[in-house]
């Protein structure tokens, strides 16, 4: 299975700052996820991002919160925009092995905003 | 409303005490259930993919079943290192190529020595 790596994987960040989470993948792959896992809750599909178009955001979450990029095949990055203390959590990027199959994830950014 | 509803949310076993989690979901439609586990300080790490209802699935002490309704991962005679949270993840078609993967709380297990 593909190699998922994550930056940074822990920060702690002020109120209102924005922070930008890298993913890089050591394959190129169509479908990149971004997950959210809080304390006690169950992962959370914030988007699909795939190359060359806008991702694709879930309900409750939108673009100027989020903004996410898919410059090529292996990177993403997601942008977690004036930040208050509701943001911290994990933040967890994933990507498909096989279209409709089991997805794979980095280990994630444990973020906490003070 | 929970789409994916694990039980126990924990469980603590002795060391080589067989039992069973659970993932029982509503959604109609289902297009793959997969079991992830999860260490601290980790991201999920897949397990099992079962696609349809009569499935089985096994690797080492642990083994995956389906039915229409519901999933178990049954774990035999466990060590302290299965102690993990296993998260259970139904893929829901939601439109064009794009598939959904909508995940239960999980399970928390620790396995005594």
């Amino acid at each position: 299975s593909a190699v998922i790596s994550q930056k940074p994987s822990r920060d702690i960040c002020q109120r209102g700052t924005s922070l930008t989470i890298q993913c890089q993948v050591d394959s190129q792959v169509t479908m990149m996820f971004w997950y959210r896992q809080q304390p006690g809750q169950s992962l959370t599909l914030i988007a699909t991002a795939n190359q060359g178009s806008e991702a694709t955001y879930e309900s409750g979450f939108v673009i100027d919160k989020f903004p996410i990029s898919r410059p090529n095949l292996t990177f993403s990055t997601l942008t977690v925009s004036n930040m208050s203390p509701e943001d911290s959590s994990i933040y967890l990027c994933s990507v498909e092995g096989t279209p409709g199959g089991a997805q794979h994830f980095g280990d994630g950014t444990r973020l906490s905003i003070l | 409303e929970d789409q994916v509803t694990q039980s126990p949310e924990a469980l603590r076993l002795q060391e080589g005490e067989s039992s069973s989690l659970n993932c029982s979901y509503t959604v109609s439609g289902l297009r793959g259930l997969f079991w992830y586990r999860q260490d601290p300080g980790k991201g999920p790490e897949f397990l099992f993919t079962l696609y349809s209802a009569g499935e089985e699935k096994e690797k080492e002490r642990l083994k995956a079943t389906l039915t229409k309704k519901e999933s178990f991962l049954h774990i035999t005679a466990p060590k302290p290192e299965d102690s993990a949270t296993y998260l259970c993840a139904v893929h829901l078609n939601s439109g064009g190529s794009n598939y959904k993967l909508t995940f239960g709380k999980g399970t928390l297990l620790t396995v005594n020595p």
